[in-house]
Formats: structure tokens, sequence, C-alpha cells
């Protein structure tokens, strides 16, 4: 079964204007944390925001913020003031509780392009 | 800002052969990762490497691969014999504690591998 389900198809947005990136997650888990990565066409991958599942509050980095929602099991990301170079993957991710438990389970990514 | 570096950025090599893919995670991170990309597809997890031993592995990471920290700042993969569905972006990470569900992974830039 799917851990991170991200099924939005590619994303064309306005310059300056907020696109939000839809996240939902399957986990049994008490304790998780969830993960957004930005993967510009150069194929890097670049931390952007993490939410911890005990957060009360919805993580905020700079134009980025989270759109948590635990009892429906979501975590969508919010871009506001959209500028050219925000055009990218954008990758959720999930890393879930239990010693030895180290990995990141991706979604298969939204896709931004920013027009000016 | 400390960063992960990878070496080679792209690597084109014959169906059979061997390939070292180097990584230097940041230097005071203790949790090192492998990662993978096929074009196209979402990342999935291969391998984590604490205190010079696997801590978990995933289904994908089997006999033909293997991992060494050979000194105090490398860390790398190793593909015994290279199959052409090998061919995929492979990632490097590293985190700064122990694992917990809160620990962010920082990526590095990424190895090509393109398998002939």
């Amino acid at each position: 079964a799917q851990k991170i389900t991200q099924t939005q198809p590619g994303m064309f947005v306005q310059e300056k204007e907020a696109v939000t990136l839809d996240c939902t997650y399957d986990t049994s888990d008490q304790s998780y944390g969830l993960f957004w990565y930005k993967q510009p066409s150069s194929g890097e991958m670049i931390f952007l925001i993490y939410q911890g599942s005990y957060d009360e509050q919805n993580a905020t980095e700079g134009r980025y913020s989270l759109n948590f929602q635990k009892a429906r099991k979501s975590a969508n990301l919010v871009i506001s003031a959209s500028q050219l170079g925000d055009s990218a993957m954008y990758f959720c991710a999930m890393r879930e509780e239990g010693y030895g438990n180290n990995r990141l389970a991706f979604g298969k990514g939204n896709q931004v392009v920013v027009i000016p | 800002e400390p960063e992960v570096t990878q070496t080679p950025s792209h690597q084109v090599t014959q169906m059979g052969q061997e390939v070292i893919l180097r990584c230097v995670p940041i230097s005071n991170h203790l949790y090192f990762y492998w990662y993978r990309q096929i074009l196209g597809q979402k990342v999935e997890f291969l391998v984590s490497f604490y205190n010079n031993e696997i801590s978990e592995k995933s289904e994908i990471f089997d006999d033909q691969f293997s991992v060494e920290r050979p000194d105090g700042s490398n860390f790398t993969l190793k593909i015994r014999s290279t199959k052409l569905e090998d061919s995929a972006m492979y990632f490097c990470a590293s985190s700064r504690t122990l694992a917990d569900t809160t620990d962010t992974q920082y990526f590095g830039p990424g190895t090509r591998l393109t398998v002939l």
C-alpha cells in the first residue's frame, strides 16, 4: 500500500500567486514526521519543511507552510507568492517511528510550473 | 552552509561492470543513507548506515549492493555487477543525530548512473 499519495496532475501557477500541493499519508504509528522536498530540473533534492505528528502548530518556513490535518492524514504544502524559481517537482515524504526504521517513504511528486 | 557532496555527477558504465558511487556526508552527521530515483519515478530508499554498519535496508538492496565508510569522511555505494535496470539517479543523504522521526535528512546533488 502506498504510504504517501500525491495525485495532482502538473500545475501551472501565476507568478506571485499561492499554490497548494496535496499530500495524504497512511500510517498506524502515533509518532511520525512529514517532510517536503523540492527537486528542480537540475535534479538535486532540497529540504523545505518538516512537520511532526505531535506538533500542534502548522510548520512554516519563509514562503512555505504546511497545512497539517492529522485526522484527515493530510499534510499539504502551501507556497505563497510564487516565484519563477519555484518551478520544480515537489515530493512529500514520511518517516515513521521505531528504532531502525530510518527510511523516508516518498510520494510520486507534484510538478509545479510558475508562469510570469 | 555544510552540504552533502557526491562524486561523480554522472557515471556511464557497461552492463556487468562494477561501479562505486562516492559521498561525503555533512561532517557532524551520524546517519547516512542511499536512495535511488529511476527516471520519472519516485525516490526509493536503499539503505541506512550508522556506527559502521547497516541499520536498515530495503528489498532493492540485494547482494549486488554494498556500502562502506572507508575513512572518516567518505561513504560509498558499490554495485558489483551492474544491470540495465540499475540506471537511475542515486542520492546520498545524511542526518545529524540518532534516527528519530524529527531528524531531517539532507540530500546530496545525486549521481546519475547510466548502464549501457
